[in-house]
């Protein structure tokens, strides 16, 4: 069973305006963590922002957001003010712990944004 | 600051061929990651090693070894090419293992793989 749904493969929004990417999770543990990742054109990673299941506050980095329904099992990244270099694929990621004790990161299959002047 | 550096950044190989993917990081991070990156299948673990002198099995590590040389390096190596290993593969670090705390990986820039 997938981990991680992505369920919107492209998403285009306005210059200036917001948009929210839309990221559902399935796990059984109580102690997870939520990352999202930007991968341009250029093909590197690059980390944004991180939730922790028991952060009771959403996570925020510049504009970044993460709006974490922990009921729900959802972690949405919400970009606001969008700008023209933020044209990526984006990631959404779950840390879990393997019976071995071990620790991955399970990753969804991206949202391609992209922004029009 | 280079961080992760990943080589080589392009390679096609022929079927049956052999190869390694180095990785090598200048961080002081205690764990590394191979990945693969298939188009619509996100990022899958393959290999890790938790601190220098450990490896363990990701999802997918079948065709592929790995050797944590030191605490910097971490190559990931292909026996035998198969086209199913057509893909491209990036390394990644973090300062200790995923657990609590935003342990965030770091990645290197990727290397793309074909295989004919």
């Amino acid at each position: 069973a997938q981990k991680i749904t992505q369920t919107q493969p492209g998403m285009f929004v306005q210059e200036k305006e917001a948009v929210t990417l839309d990221c559902t999770y399935d796990t059984s543990d109580q102690s997870y963590g939520l990352f999202w990742y930007k991968q341009p054109s250029s093909g590197e990673m690059i980390f944004l922002i991180y939730q922790g299941s028991y952060d009771e506050q959403n996570a925020t980095e510049g504009r970044y957001s993460l709006n974490f329904q922990k009921a729900r099992k959802s972690a949405n990244l919400v970009i606001s003010a969008s700008q023209l270099g933020d044209s990526a694929m984006y990631f959404c990621a779950m840390r879990e712990v393997y019976q071995t004790g071990a620790n991955n990161l399970f990753f969804g299959t991206g949202t391609r944004l992209t922004v029009i002047p | 600051n280079a961080g992760v550096t990943q080589t080589p950044k392009f390679q096609v190989l022929k079927t049956g061929q052999s190869m390694t993917l180095q990785c090598a990081q200048d961080m002081n991070h205690n764990s590394m990651y191979w990945y693969r990156q298939d188009p619509g299948m996100g990022l899958r673990l393959i290999y890790y090693s938790a601190s220098e002198g450990t490896t363990d099995k990701g999802e997918v590590p079948n065709g592929y070894n790995v050797s944590r040389l030191n605490k910097r390096e971490f190559s990931l190596r292909l026996e035998s090419a198969a086209p199913s290993q057509t893909s491209v593969y990036f390394c990644a670090s973090s300062k200790d293992r995923l657990g609590s705390g935003a342990n965030v990986l770091t990645f290197g820039a990727g290397s793309r793989l074909t295989v004919l």
